[in-house]
């Protein structure tokens, strides 16, 4: 079946630092995916919708300038958190549709900022 | 923008009940309601989903159903093992909006006693 992978699975960076998270459909493309994140023992929330060859959409509260998305091709999706602190301490997970009624989430990146 | 609660935040159950967890929705628009089942640092499963068109779907033990008038739908878990023990998360679409847009409900830890 469809695969979303996402890299790296787990980063500890320090605190001010910029940490890449990648997202990849390896057997189909996606012109759409989707980033969520999770703290513990909460729910997902949806963070941003990454385009393809546009740019990203936002949702409420979400700082664009510290969340970069950059969605280059149709099978790579990447979130940079850019001068991370021990807040941004998450995990964060990708998601992509296949197609109508197909819905792919990546393995997730747990991110710990010292 | 879309509005899931999930009820209840935690379920303990003998193994072989029954159990139920039921969510609500705000956007009526909304017409894609997946449920997942998260194992702890992992990403979330697809154990069933409903679509608007239909009021009920069942897969082995599990069946979802759904009220469009009332605006909420439920997950129900017939005869329950221990493995299915963890937290599950319902999910609404952004109505008329891409599918893959997905409203998290708060969760709800399951756990079946042996």
């Amino acid at each position: 079946g469809a695969v979303v992978s996402q890299h790296p699975s787990r980063v500890i960076c320090k605190s001010g630092t910029s940490v890449k998270i990648e997202c990849r459909s390896l057997d189909f493309q996606a012109t759409t995916m989707f980033w969520y994140r999770q703290f513990p023992k909460q729910s997902l929330m949806l963070m941003a919708t990454s385009n393809e060859g546009s740019k990203a959409t936002y949702e409420q509260g979400v700082e664009k300038d510290k969340f970069l998305i950059n969605h280059a091709s149709l099978t790579l999706s990447t979130l940079t958190v850019t001068s991370a602190h021990p807040e941004d301490s998450s995990f964060y997970i990708c998601s992509a549709p296949k197609s109508a009624g197909e819905l792919f989430f990546g393995e997730g990146s747990r991110l710990t900022v010292l | 923008g879309e509005n899931v609660e999930q009820h209840p935040s935690t379920l303990s159950v003998q193994e072989g009940d029954s159990a139920v967890i039921k969510c609500t929705y705000s956007d009526s628009a909304s017409n894609y309601f997946p449920w997942y089942k998260q194992e702890l640092g992992k990403r979330p499963q697809l154990i069933i989903d409903i679509r608007s068109n239909v009021g009920e779907k069942k897969d082995q033990r599990i069946a979802v159903t759904l009220n469009k008038t009332a605006k909420h739908f439920s997950l129900h878990i017939t005869e329950t093992q221990p493995e299915d023990s963890a937290v599950y998360f319902c999910a609404a679409n952004a109505g008329g909006t891409s599918y893959g847009k997905l409203t998290f409900g708060q969760g709800t830890i399951l756990t079946v006693h042996p």
